[in-house]
Order: structure tokens, then C-alpha cells, then sequence
């Protein structure tokens, strides 16, 4: 598979704080990217996209940003609240044979501190 | 309807019994994919069916066998599987192959293998 990282596995932050989750990917030729949220016992949960002809995308209470030169992806979630508790993944989608193919980063636990 | 419904929830199978873990959606997605995500690890792709045909095998072992019957419904038999088998299996949809879209995730199937 290919290289999705992330560079903190967990972060805590004030209720009402502003939170920002890395990722690092390696594959120049990835053309699409997700933030998924995953809470415990569920699965993966949309938040935002991004292609790679953009650079930033704002969605309700978060926004993504790309940097294609460093192969950098982060994602900001403002005014934080104890329902952002979850773990967070990026994933980079890179078409194969024609095909999509999501690879996940290692993903960051976020804790709201009350 | 835009959900991804997987049953069972939750699976206990000896390592020589045949089971299957089934998948649904009705929002008219032609892709459908199954990943394997062990405790604190990312999800990992498994097999991708575009138009119900299976388009990748992430060199899966034979033990695991997938089967699209038509465009709403995914099937993963399992058969003679391991203890490290155990895990939760997710299974996802998204409107194409070769097209940027977001996948939707089930609530996945727990599966613990004795």
C-alpha cells in the first residue's frame, strides 16, 4: 500500500479550541483526499474532501487544507466541542487500473477536555 | 436512504465453520468495497466490485471470498479462518469507479474468530 501518515496519534484540546490534525502522504500521484471521523464501535464518517486541484475547502466547523509541495493535509476544526471526541483518519485515493482505491493514514485520537 | 447497512453486527465463528457477512445499500452506488480494520489501526482495502464485477483483490487470502449478486448487495464468505482474523469489517460504497467520490462505511461487522 501507500504511505499515509499522520504525525501525532493523539491530541487533546480545550472544549471551544480551535483543533488542527496532520497528515503526511508520499504519492505525488494521489489525486483525492477524506477526512474521515471514527467513533468507537462505528464506522468511518465522512467530513470533507479535497481534490488536488484545490489548496483549501471549508465545510461547517472544518476546513482542509492541502499542500501538494510537501504532500502535507491537515485538518482544523473550530470551537471544538466534547462530540469531536473520535479518531481521525485522512485517506488519499488513487485510481488504479481505473479503479478507487482509499489507503488510510495511521490515524489521530482527538479528546475534548470538558 | 443513505445508508450502508452490514449484518450481523457482531460474529463468533469457530475456525472451521462457514459464515458470511452481508452488505446493502440503496443510493445507487456501482462501487462496493470490503476493508479489515484490526483494534487502533487504520481501515485496510480488502476488494473493491465496480459494476459488480471485482475490480481489485488486495491479495487477500482464499479464505475470504467476496460476491457482488447485484448492484445493491455485497456478500464476504468466510471459511476456515484464524484467530488474526478477528477483527471489524467494514464494508463501503461510493457512486463509481474512476470517479473522486467519497465512500460511505457500514457500521462494520465484529468478528472474533475461537
Amino acid at each position: 500500500g501507500e504511505s499515509v501518515g499522520l504525525h501525532l496519534p493523539t491530541l487533546s484540546v480545550q472544549e471551544g479550541d480551535n483543533s488542527i490534525i496532520n497528515c503526511a502522504y508520499s504519492n505525488s500521484a494521489s489525486d483525492y483526499f477524506i477526512w474521515y471521523k471514527q467513533e468507537s464501535g462505528k464506522g468511518p464518517q465522512f467530513i470533507i474532501d479535497i481534490r488536488s486541484n484545490m489548496d483549501k475547502r471549508q465545510g461547517q466547523r472544518v476546513t482542509v487544507l492541502l499542500n501538494k509541495t510537501v504532500k502535507h493535509l491537515s485538518l482544523q476544526i473550530a470551537a471544538t466541542q466534547p462530540g469531536d471526541s473520535a479518531v481521525y483518519f485522512c485517506a488519499e485515493n488513487i485510481d488504479q487500473t481505473g479503479a478507487n482505491n482509499l489507503f488510510f493514514g495511521t490515524g489521530t485520537r482527538l479528546t475534548v477536555i470538558p | 436512504d443513505t445508508e450502508v447497512t452490514q449484518t450481523p453486527k457482531h460474529l463468533v465463528m469457530g475456525m472451521t465453520n462457514k459464515k458470511s457477512l452481508k452488505c446493502e445499500q440503496h443510493m445507487g452506488h456501482r462501487a462496493m468495497y470490503w476493508y479489515k480494520q484490526k483494534a487502533k489501526k487504520p481501515p485496510e482495502l480488502m476488494f473493491v466490485y465496480s459494476y459488480e464485477k471485482l475490480s481489485i483483490n488486495e491479495s487477500v487470502p482464499s479464505r475470504f471470498s467476496p460476491e457482488c449478486p447485484n448492484s445493491s448487495l455485497l456478500n464476504l464468505h468466510l471459511h476456515a479462518l484464524q484467530p488474526e482474523d478477528s477483527a471489524l469489517y467494514l464494508c463501503a460504497s461510493s457512486w463509481g469507479v474512476g470517479e473522486n467520490t467519497e465512500a460511505f462505511f457500514g457500521q462494520g461487522t465484529r468478528l472474533t474468530v475461537v
